[in-house]
């Protein structure tokens, strides 16, 4: 079925240290991954993406892996910044029915100065 | 940078009421969604719209729900007889190209309804 989901609902890290984010999904026929972060009283906004074709991708500050074999997504915040407290979602992009979004549960980052 | 806007920014309503969303998505996108977010929980998908049709809609998008595009430039979400648990955020979202990455899509801020 459609189903992507966070193993963690909060997340603490002290500004400056690595942040780690991850989500699980069982739809294996899912050809594309997302990740958006959400601040209070916002939107979805797009971080970065991945195609199932790929292990990792590095953007700024931020890296996206993919594990096809555990079904399993990460995200990797560099240097983790106060700007950087917010809700982050993984999504699933299923192209097959209209471009819809599948999200998953949500993890909040909270960042200590 | 182009934007998706949405008004109003927070609706409140009695149940049983009809209320419009109104989404100005980016110009040159021809993919148009809703979702809906209730507090504290994740994004949920209600509907695509493509070529003035829906291509997609959740089982949440019952027949209360009904969009729109009347003008061109405007994508509506009408909920004709609101309950109170369709008290949510909900987004609207436009994309130019399916194909081009998921960088294109772009959400609004939302309408925050609430159903008193």
């Amino acid at each position: 079925g459609e189903s992507v989901g966070l193993h963690l609902p909060t997340l603490s890290v002290q500004e400056g240290d690595n942040s780690i984010i991850n989500c699980a999904y069982s739809n294996s026929a899912s050809d594309y991954f997302i990740w958006y972060k959400q601040e209070s009283g916002k939107g979805p906004q797009f971080i970065i993406d991945i195609r199932s074709n790929m292990d990792k991708r590095q953007g700024q500050r931020v890296t996206v892996l993919l594990n096809k074999t555990v079904k399993h997504l990460s995200l990797q915040i560099a240097a983790t910044q106060p700007g950087d407290s917010a809700v982050y979602f993984c999504a699933e992009i299923f192209y097959n029915q209209g471009g819809k979004l599948i999200f998953g549960q949500g993890t909040e980052l909270s960042v200590k100065p | 940078e182009p934007e998706v806007t949405q008004t109003p920014s927070h609706q409140v309503t009695q149940m049983g009421q009809e209320v419009i969303l109104r989404c100005v998505p980016i110009s040159n996108h021809l993919y148009f969604y809703w979702y809906r977010q209730i507090l504290g929980q994740k994004v949920e998908f209600l509907v695509s719209f493509y070529n003035n049709e829906i291509s997609e809609k959740s089982e949440i998008f019952d027949d209360q729900f009904s969009v729109e595009r009347p003008d061109g430039s405007n994508f509506t979400l009408k909920i004709r007889s609101t309950k109170l648990e369709d008290s949510a955020m909900y987004f609207c979202a436009s994309n130019g190209n399916l194909y081009s990455g998921a960088n294109v899509l772009t959400f609004g801020a939302g309408s925050r309804l609430t159903v008193l």
